[in-house]
């Protein structure tokens, strides 16, 4: 009931596509969603995040879009860049952050 | 990295002997964590504070333990190393829990575990 699930486990995007990442959780209580985003030898930074009484949060080109009855968000990436190439989580908090699995993207120029 | 440091950043060591890693801030947030990343896992929480002297289990404490005797520095011991517990290990901080609690990591420790 602790878990996210994360996928895909890797996503390869165009440069000015979109990239599209999914999370599921389990737990109800949770009632924070945050996305982390990490660069190769560096920590994860906090790209995003949403409460539960919001269905979508838009920041610049990242956009989180939340379903509360299917217990499911996911992260969207308008018009995708280069530089975007990082490792991508979801978390949820439940007293705790429970980290997705990560997804690796890899925008191609 | 918000004000917070790691050391050492790589280490080898072999199996059986105690490892301690080094985590320090300069922010004085009041939490601080331990977290491990490994591929297909993401990162999971070892162990974590919520003041000087006050520490608490997290999903993957067995095999090590905390301390944190200041509010700048959290560290991190593996009593005996196994191989198992080769990974990357990350700090974080934060100065609130619950909704919103932005953590700040730290640029990690790669430590390898032969």
């Amino acid at each position: 009931q602790q878990q996210v699930k994360q996928s895909p486990q890797s996503l390869i995007v165009q440069k000015g596509g979109i990239s599209i990442i999914n999370c599921a959780y389990e737990n109800t209580a949770f009632d924070y969603f945050p996305w982390y985003q990490q660069f190769p030898g560096k920590g994860p930074a906090l790209l995003i995040a949403i409460r539960p009484d919001v269905s979508e949060k838009k920041e610049g080109r990242f956009t989180i879009s939340f379903n509360k009855s299917a217990k499911q968000f996911s992260l969207h990436i308008m018009d995708s860049q280069p530089g975007d190439s990082a490792t991508y989580f979801c978390a949820a908090m439940g007293g705790k952050l429970i980290f997705g699995q990560g997804t690796e993207l890899s925008v191609k120029p | 990295d918000a004000g917070i440091t790691q050391s050492p950043r790589h280490k080898v060591t072999e199996t059986g002997t105690p490892v301690t890693l080094r985590c320090h801030q300069t922010e004085n947030h009041r939490y601080m964590y331990w977290y491990r990343q490994d591929p297909g896992h993401g990162l999971r929480l070892i162990h974590y504070s919520y003041g000087v002297k006050d520490t608490d289990k997290g999903e993957v404490s067995d095999g090590y333990s905390v301390s944190r005797s200041k509010t700048e520095d959290f560290l991190l011991t593996l009593e005996s190393a196994t191989s198992s517990q080769t990974s990357v290990y990350f700090c974080a901080i934060s100065n609130r829990t619950g909704y919103y609690n932005e953590q700040f990591f730290g640029p990690g420790t790669r430590l390898t575990v032969l």
